[in-house]
């Protein structure tokens, strides 16, 4: 069965701009969180999706959105980018919401100038 | 005011040490997790737990929910247990993490 993957795995973008991350599920999986990662803030939560419907957001502007899709993919948007957003973003999935085990994707790096 | 505290931050073991990493959580909790995290980036759930103890290989982590504690024990430690350890506390709403504890085990 193929892991969680997340797409595009580097990116650099400039201040003031938007950015768009992918994210997909290991098969059968339903819900999908969102993690920043940074060196001074450490893993932090953002948001998780389950069904389409997000269903518990962290405290991150509003900035930071996501979505789910049908086939329960996930994409999550940054607009107007500033300095502090460059991070490890990761995904993770799980079978069912709250207690399910969650796999985690190799991560989107964001490099913002 | 962070929700989960690790201890130690940082740890260096020779190898075929006993090791344990703490964690203390502030909230009320669904479930909390171990994590691992290899230079690199890349996350493996270790553990989760809502309660008791439970034992993967020579990975052994108890949680004590009255006490709001954790603990990760790692038995006949090996070089390549070399990354960083995470708790992760689920509160139903939110994700909680902690600093992590950064285990390095020498040959």
């Amino acid at each position: 069965k193929a892991g969680v993957t997340q797409t595009p795995r580097y990116l650099i973008k400039t201040r003031g701009q938007q950015v768009t991350l992918s994210c997909s599920p290991i098969s059968g999986h339903r819900s999908v969180s969102w993690y920043q990662q940074t060196p001074g803030q450490g893993l932090q939560f953002l948001f998780e999706y389950f069904s389409e419907t997000q269903r518990n957001k962290g405290n991150f502007p509003g900035r930071f959105s996501g979505r789910q899709f049908s086939n329960s993919r996930s994409e999550m948007n940054v607009s107007t980018l500033e300095l502090g957003d460059s991070a490890l973003y990761l995904c993770a999935s799980s079978w069912d919401r709250g207690t399910g085990t969650q796999y985690f994707g190799p991560g989107t790096r964001l490099t913002v100038l | 005011k962070n929700e989960v505290e690790q201890s130690p931050q940082n740890l260096t073991a020779q190898e075929g040490e006993f090791i344990t990493i703490n964690c203390s959580y502030s909230v009320g909790i669904s479930a909390l997790h171990w994590l691992q995290q290899h230079p690199g980036g890349g996350i493996v759930s270790l553990f989760m737990l809502s309660s008791g103890k439970k034992k993967h290989g020579r990975l052994i982590a108890t949680i004590n929910i009255q006490e709001k504690h954790s603990s990760l024990h790692i038995t006949a430690s090996h070089p390549r247990d070399s990354a960083v350890y995470i708790c992760a506390v689920n509160t139903g709403n939110q994700f909680y993490f902690g600093t992590g504890t950064s285990l390095t085990v020498i040959p």
